[in-house]
């Protein structure tokens, strides 16, 4: 089955600079790619995703590249506000089946230092 | 429209003592899923609902139930709580459409096992 690491666990970076989490998959099925932010005492939600037909996504300050070959995406976040602080749960999953049988990483806690 | 709902957001319990943690959506979604979320493990899935009238087992099935009442309730059932399971428990909904294939939380619900 699919197994998807994610890195780092933890990354503080200086407001306003960049930040970039990384995440590996196994499953050369899988392609759908959410990520997600959850903050203190909520549930995930969706901040941005791609699929395997795209290299790369933006969205304001938030893009996500995906190599296929090497079977690795990241998150980047650029100009980092301290309302970014949270933790960040990449996924993959195949969506041909119809399932959604969604495989997360294990998180990456972001602190952005004002 | 409210999403995802989930009662209760707080419980404790003893081992031994059952419990049903309810899941709603409102959405319209023909997909549902009860994940656990624990320190430095992410979300697994536990079971999900591809549509009204199935359910199938996710990565830690082991001593949960569920069952889906119709197309808006999905339950989770812990027939005899361990400490095991004290965990976040969080439900998800999906359309399951081509071109939306976002899946949305609820807010989650605490539970201790003593």
């Amino acid at each position: 089955g699919e197994n998807v690491e994610q890195h780092p666990s933890t990354l503080s970076v200086q407001e306003g600079d960049s930040a970039v989490i990384k995440c590996t998959y196994s499953d050369s099925a899988s392609n759908y790619f959410p990520w997600y932010k959850q903050e203190l005492g909520k549930g995930p939600q969706l901040i941005i995703d791609i699929r395997s037909n795209v290299g790369e996504k933006k969205d304001q300050r938030i893009a996500v590249t995906l190599n296929k070959t090497a079977k690795h995406f990241s998150l980047h976040i650029t100009e980092t506000q301290p309302e970014d602080s949270a933790v960040y749960f990449c996924a993959a999953t195949p969506i041909a089946s119809g399932t959604y049988k969604y495989i997360f990483g294990t998180g990456t806690r972001l602190k952005v230092l004002a | 429209n409210a999403g995802v709902t989930q009662t209760p957001k707080f419980q404790v319990l003893k081992t031994g003592q059952s419990m049903t943690l309810q899941c709603a959506q409102d959405m319209n979604h023909n997909s549902m899923y009860w994940y656990r979320q624990d320190p430095g493990m992410g979300l697994r899935l536990i079971y999900y609902s591809a549509s009204e009238g199935t359910t199938d087992k996710g990565e830690v099935p082991n001593g949960y139930n569920v069952s889906r009442l119709n197309k808006r309730e999905f339950s989770l059932r812990l027939e005899s709580a361990a400490p095991s399971q004290t965990s976040v428990y969080f439900c998800a909904s999906i359309l399951l459409a081509e071109s939306t294939d976002t899946q949305y939380f609820g807010p989650g619900t605490r539970l201790t096992v003593l």
